[in-house]
């Protein structure tokens, strides 16, 4: 049960574009579509963002996008806005009938 | 609209035991599997365990196994984390979450798809 792999942080400026990755194996990201990300912005619960990959709930912004290929799956936040600053989350189902996270990615709006 | 509410955490001696709460609402809590997933300080999320919709299944993260169980009242709309053995690195904010969601009649589970507050439990002497 290792966690997923992620990048300790990213940034970018107001309007561009970012993606955070998040790579597995073929027991966990690799082997299904039950891929999701999650925000957690500080002393707050987290909040899913996608699901299944590239599936937004109803209330999230359609700058918010996601896919994958192999066994990594990316975040992509376009058109970024100040607010998008957080904690990024992947979370896989996996071969065990478990479920894993990835450690997390600091996102910084500069 | 679904609300989870976490209760129970505190601080708690190396060793001992802990049973944590999950009060469920807004949604039919049989319908749907539930987690456990928990935060060290200034830590990432850990997923704990999750229990199937009726009860009959249930799985853990290795670091928990033999020592925590989680459990189901339907008829009470409570979730239930029971923790024993505690260790220090289990100090942790612990959130139940719901899993996935069903609607115009297809479900789409494993992923958290509502959070509670948390709960925070310090295992220290």
């Amino acid at each position: 049960q290792s966690a997923l792999t992620q990048p300790a942080s990213v940034s970018g400026s107001p309007g561009q574009s970012i993606a955070i990755s998040c790579t597995g194996t073929s027991s966990d990201v690799g082997g299904y579509n039950f891929v999701s990300w999650y925000q957690q912005h500080p002393g707050k619960a987290p909040k899913l963002m996608l699901y299944e990959v590239n599936n937004r709930p109803s209330g999230v912004p359609d700058r918010f996008s996601g896919s994958k290929s192999g066994n990594t799956a990316s975040l992509t936040i376009s058109g970024l806005q100040a607010e998008d600053e957080a904690d990024y989350y992947c979370a896989s189902y996996t071969s065990s009938n478990t479920r894993v996270f990835g450690g997390g990615t600091k996102l910084t709006v500069l | 609209q679904v609300q989870l509410v976490e209760s129970g955490g505190g601080v708690v001696q190396p060793g001992r035991s802990l049973r944590l709460s999950c009060a469920a609402s807004g949604f039919t809590l049989s319908y749907y599997g539930m987690h456990w997933v928990r935060q060290a300080p200034g830590r990432g999320l850990e997923w704990v365990a999750v229990i199937s919709s009726d009860g009959s299944n249930d799985f853990y993260a290795d670091s928990v196994k033999g020592r925590f169980t989680i459990s189901r009242d339907n008829s009470k709309n409570t979730v239930y984390l029971q923790m024993s053995s505690l260790r220090a690195v289990d100090t942790a904010v612990y959130y139940c979450a719901k899993d996935g969601d069903c609607s115009n009649g297809a479900c789409h589970p494993n992923y958290f798809s509502n959070w509670g507050q948390g709960t925070l439990v310090t295992v220290s002497s």
